[in-house]
């Protein structure tokens, strides 16, 4: 059964820093896409970044450029989201995401920005 | 960017009758590779997104076969053929051909 659980999630004020964390199982980790999507409260869904199976590139989603990165352990099948510079706007639950066309998803973790 | 266009946005449905949701792409989603990755999403209130059907029509394992996905190039449907309780909740098409993966904007399916 494939199991992706997030961790990391809290309380943070704009302009600090947070990491999140995706514990996968159940598949082929080292072989697959994976994706952060994050929807705020009461909205739709929002994708935020992508990194390929060998971990040297991540594709993000404009609002979050040159202040998230994405990145993977493939040993410890672990996914993260390094989130800078945090503005209110980022608040939201973010999604650990198998692949890139939502092959499978965790349950989430709240990120509240907020002063 | 590809803008992905659902209509309704929300469809109030009768227990056992069929329901249908239209989700259009300001682009083409055939990918180089020749496959269109078009998927479509359910969203039980209080949950996480859950997968129905990757590239256009194939439903994930455990998916009931009331559920079907059909369309090509711009336009997709996801029908259900016989509403059932527990299909409310709000429903997303994606599209995964290019990046940035975008999302419709969602259709809430109600029971009347």
């Amino acid at each position: 059964e494939v199991q992706l659980v997030e961790s990391g999630g809290g309380l943070v004020q704009p302009g600090e820093s947070l990491r999140l964390s995706c514990a996968a199982s159940g598949f082929t980790f080292s072989t697959s896409w994976m994706t952060w999507v994050r929807q705020a409260p009461g909205k739709g869904l929002e994708w935020v970044a992508s990194i390929k199976d060998e971990g040297d590139k991540g594709n993000y989603v404009d609002s979050v450029k040159g202040r998230f990165t994405i990145s993977r352990d493939n040993a410890k099948e672990s996914l993260c989201l390094q989130m800078n510079s945090l503005r209110v706007e980022d608040t939201a639950v973010y999604y650990c995401v198998r692949g890139t066309g939502g092959l499978a998803w965790g349950q989430g973790a709240l990120v509240t920005v907020s002063s | 960017d590809i803008v992905m266009t659902q209509t309704p946005l929300s469809s109030p449905v009768t227990l056992g009758q069929p329901a249908s949701i239209s989700c259009r792409s300001s682009q083409s989603l055939v990918h180089s590779d020749g496959n269109t990755y078009l998927s479509w999403l359910q969203q039980r209130p209080g949950q996480p997104p859950r997968p129905l059907i990757y590239k256009i029509s194939n439903r994930f394992s455990g998916v009931p076969d009331r559920f079907s996905g059909g369309g090509a190039g711009t336009d997709f449907t996801l029908k259900i053929s016989r509403v059932e309780p527990e299909d409310v909740g709000v429903y997303y098409c994606m599209q995964a051909t290019q990046f940035p993966v975008t999302f419709g904007q969602g259709t809430k399916l109600e029971i009347k």
